[in-house]
Parts: C-alpha cells; sequence; structure tokens
C-alpha cells in the first residue's frame, strides 16, 4: 500500500534560516512519482515540483531544493535563507504507475517563518 | 492562461440537504480531481474524470458523486449532508490525469454543514 508521512507537523524559524521537510513513503510499485505542494493561507496548493522513481538527482530551484533517495524513502525539501512569504504548508505526495494511480498526501508540515 | 476556478468559494448548508460544487479546470486540461481537506483526515481523494468518465475513486460513501461536462468542466454533488462532510473541497486538473502529471488546483469550495 502506498504512504507519505511528514514527521514534521509543525516548524517555526527565523527569518534567513535554512530549513528542511521531511517526507517519508511507502510503495511497492518500482515506478512511481514523488511531489511537493505548497499551501499558502489562501488555500490554493500550488505544485513546486515532481520526480520520478528513476531519477535520484537532486534538484535545485531558487532558494529550493530537494533530496531523493531511494535508499531511504524519503524524498526531503529544503528551503535556503527562508523568508517570511515561505510560510504555508507543504505536503509530499505520491502516485504510483500501476493500476491504482490515484495521488495520496502526507498529512503536511505547517512552516512558520519568523520574522 | 486562466487557472482552475471553483464556485462557489463558501457555502454553508444544514445537515440533510445536498450540495453541488463546480471546478473549471485549467483550458485544454482533460482530468478533473476532486479532494476533501478537513483538519484531522488532511487531504483524501475523492474521484478523478477524464474524458467524462469516472477514472478513479477514493473510499468515500455513494453520497458523494461527481460528473465531467464534455467541456472538461466538473461538478461533484453531495446529498444528505452530515456534519462531518464540512471540509475544504478542492479541485484539481491535469493534462491528461494519472500518475507524473503535476496537478493544478483551484482555490476550493468550504463547505460547512450545520
Amino acid at each position: 500500500a502506498q504512504k507519505v508521512t511528514q514527521a514534521q507537523t509543525e516548524i517555526s524559524v527565523v527569518e534567513k534560516e535554512d530549513v528542511t521537510l521531511d517526507c517519508v513513503y511507502e510503495t511497492r510499485d518500482t515506478t512511481y512519482y514523488l511531489f511537493w505542494y505548497k499551501q499558502p493561507p489562501s488555500g490554493e496548493l500550488v505544485f513546486l515540483i515532481r520526480r520520478n522513481s528513476f531519477d535520484e538527482q537532486n534538484e535545485i530551484s531558487g532558494r529550493y531544493s530537494w533530496n531523493f533517495q531511494k535508499s531511504t524513502s524519503s524524498f526531503n525539501f529544503t528551503i535556503t535563507a527562508s523568508q517570511v512569504v515561505d510560510s504555508a504548508v507543504y505536503f509530499c505526495a505520491l502516485s504510483e504507475a500501476g493500476r491504482d494511480d490515484k495521488i495520496i498526501f502526507g498529512k503536511g508540515t505547517r512552516l512558520h517563518i519568523l520574522p | 492562461k486562466a487557472g482552475v476556478t471553483q464556485t462557489p468559494r463558501y457555502l454553508i448548508k444544514t445537515r440533510g440537504q445536498q450540495v453541488t460544487l463546480s471546478c473549471s479546470p485549467i483550458s485544454g486540461h482533460r482530468s478533473v480531481s476532486w479532494y476533501q481537506q478537513t483538519p484531522g483526515q488532511g487531504l483524501q481523494f475523492l474521484f478523478e474524470y477524464f474524458s467524462e468518465t469516472q477514472r478513479n475513486k477514493g473510499n468515500f460513501p455513494g453520497r458523494f458523486s461527481g460528473r465531467q461536462f464534455s467541456n472538461s468542466r466538473s461538478e461533484m454533488n453531495v446529498s444528505t449532508l452530515e456534519l462531518g462532510d464540512s471540509a475544504l473541497y478542492l479541485c484539481a486538473s491535469s493534462l491528461l490525469g494519472g500518475p507524473g502529471y503535476e496537478q493544478y488546483f483551484g482555490p476550493g469550495t468550504r463547505l460547512t454543514v450545520t
């Protein structure tokens, strides 16, 4: 069965600090996709990144970076030099390229960036 | 390109009533998925429609139903509302849907059942 665990329910950091959001997933498929979404206070989920199971390269996009490690079934997200605008709930998600291809979300991590 | 739109944004209903929520996907997107978000259960998948056919369904009772029209717009219906149906209902559109395609979400409809 597929499962996504975001153990950090809530994190608070001071602006300009780096912060890492953890995501651990479970799947029996060899082909799967991992996502990160951001949900600001407005409520609309914003797509951040997609990674397929065959691509373990880390990715950097500005202040955002992602570390995908199949050996530990983790897909962690780091924000460098955090800003107040980064305050949001962040969701990690998984979909399997099998019969059941719906997307499963983790419970989310609420990130507070303090000025 | 316009994003995903959902109407209405807020809704208050009483127990036993039914409600219909609407979602217009991004132009050209053929897949529409619906999610229920609550503080306790988080984001839960309701169903996905592609080319007017329900392609996937989550673990929700039959009171939750949906449909998709030929222009890809989708509606979700909840009959015999219960207090526990109070939630943020999010619609997401995707080019083709299925695994691997990112979804673009609308602002949601916040439903309150009293």
